[in-house]
């Protein structure tokens, strides 16, 4: 299998423009996440689905922030408009959703840097 | 606020000596916890994992013990090889329904040849 797939890997934008990162899971899974790397905070959990439905988007910042699963192979995050302090490492993962199963599959990460 | 904290944000080791890395978690409710490594530019991969009905789980050079009364847990790495030279996250979840993962803010380690 080829893992969690995420594109770009960099994106360079301008402060104001619009960024979609794209994931693709692991092919079976059930669950997709999308996550944001940054020193101060972390690991920090955006949004999540289970089955194409978010469940839970408690930690996505701001209206600007936005997240679709049209199906099971294939996430966006969004950005509209970018800021500066978006600047940061976006990781998608994946995993098949059993009791007692929590582990999680990581993408590469996408790099973002909004001038 | 942070419900699981590591709060060494770096850790240096010789090669061949014990790596203890440490983490803390606020909510009681927390029933698995995992430890996940991440090399630069690339995704976090994950290494071992307790269930809160346990307080030790080795797997090869790797332990990860739990203190549920204190809520900490800690990873040994014994002995250290200068591969294992990377970021490393503690993350909890409730279990349950969800299986969301709540994540630390990482330890960076270096092991010195």
């Amino acid at each position: 299998d080829a893992g969690v797939i995420q594109s770009p890997r960099h994106e360079v934008t301008e402060m104001g423009q619009e960024v979609t990162l794209r994931c693709k899971p692991i092919s079976g899974h059930n669950s997709l996440f999308w996550y944001r790397q940054t020193m101060m905070r972390g690991l920090e959990l955006l949004i999540y689905f289970n089955n194409n439905v978010p469940i839970d988007d408690s930690g996505m910042p701001e209206d600007r922030f936005s997240a679709k699963m049209p199906n099971a192979s294939f996430s966006t995050l969004k950005i509209q408009p970018s800021e500066p302090r978006d600047s940061a490492v976006y990781f998608c993962a994946s995993s098949l959703k059993l009791a007692g199963d929590y582990e999680q599959y990581f993408g590469p990460g996408t790099r973002l840097t909004v001038t | 606020d942070q419900q699981v904290k590591q709060n060494s944000p770096s850790l240096s080791v010789q090669e061949g000596r014990i790596s203890i890395l440490n983490c803390d978690y606020t909510n009681s409710m927390f029933d698995y916890f995992l430890w996940y490594k991440k090399y630069p530019a690339e995704g976090p991969t994950f290494l071992i994992s307790i269930s809160s009905i346990k307080d030790k789980n080795e797997d090869g050079r790797f332990t990860v013990f739990l203190n549920k009364s204190a809520k900490h847990l800690s990873l040994h790495i014994v002995p250290s090889q200068p591969g294992d030279s990377a970021v490393y996250f503690c993350a909890a979840s409730w279990g349950g329904a969800t299986n969301k993962l709540i994540f630390g803010t990482g330890t960076l380690l270096a092991v010195q040849p």
